[in-house]
């Protein structure tokens, strides 16, 4: 099956720095890539998705970058604010963007005022 | 937009007994609803689909007679941990993907099952 693996674990910014979050994928099927954003106790909140016949996508501040074939996707925030401060999970999945998903084992990131 | 609706967001039960997670669609119907887990500090993890009219297809290392789940009607999935214990304690969440648009997952609100 599918397997993501998402890096760092941890990453402490400043505030107005940027932050870059790093996954990849197994399974070459896989076709589409969201991000989430979670806060404690809370259902994860889409941030941003791309799928593979797209090599980036950006939003704002956010932005995720993908490369089918080193089969690897990121997410970059510019501009970073304390309201950033959450665990951030990538994931993929096969077929529909609704699809089950596999997610990445998560980024929690802190941004320093 | 659409919205999955999960209850109850928080339980706490007793060693050995059985807890039920209801999760429904308010304004579509899914025919497909998957279950995640998610332990403290760590992702989430797939731990079965949920499928209307038939059996439920759960993820390898699942146990499918502790964690039964019935996708009673279009709109309805539960979940139900049987002869809960300490270590299934966990944030439990569902999504389904909306039938009529190739769009994102919706998520319910979680549970967050505590077993003492």
């Amino acid at each position: 099956g599918e397997n993501v693996e998402q890096h760092p674990s941890t990453l402490s910014v400043q505030e107005g720095d940027s932050a870059v979050i790093k996954c990849t994928y197994s399974d070459s099927a896989s076709n589409y890539f969201p991000w989430y954003k979670q806060e404690l106790g809370k259902r994860p909140q889409l941030i941003i998705d791309i799928r593979s016949n797209v090599g980036e996508k950006k939003d704002q501040r956010i932005a995720v970058t993908l490369n089918k074939t080193a089969k690897h996707f990121s997410l970059h925030i510019t501009e970073t604010q304390p309201e950033d401060s959450a665990v951030y999970f990538c994931a993929a999945s096969m077929g529909a963007a609704g699809n089950k998903l596999t997610f990445g084992g998560g980024t929690r990131v802190l941004v320093k005022p | 937009g659409a919205v999955v609706s999960q209850h109850p967001s928080r339980v706490i039960c007793k060693s050995g007994t059985s807890v039920k997670i209801e999760c429904r669609s308010l304004d579509f119907q899914a025919t497909t609803m998957f279950w995640y887990r998610q332990f403290p500090k760590q992702s989430l993890m797939l731990m079965a689909t949920s499928n209307e009219g038939s059996k439920a297809t759960y993820e390898q290392g699942v146990e499918k007679d502790k964690f039964l789940i019935n996708h009673a009607s279009l709109t309805l999935s539960t979940l139900t941990v049987t002869s809960a214990h300490p270590e299934d304690s966990s944030f439990y969440i569902c999504s389904a993907p909306h039938p009529l648009g190739n769009t994102e997952a919706f998520f319910g609100q979680g549970t967050r099952l505590t077993v003492v």
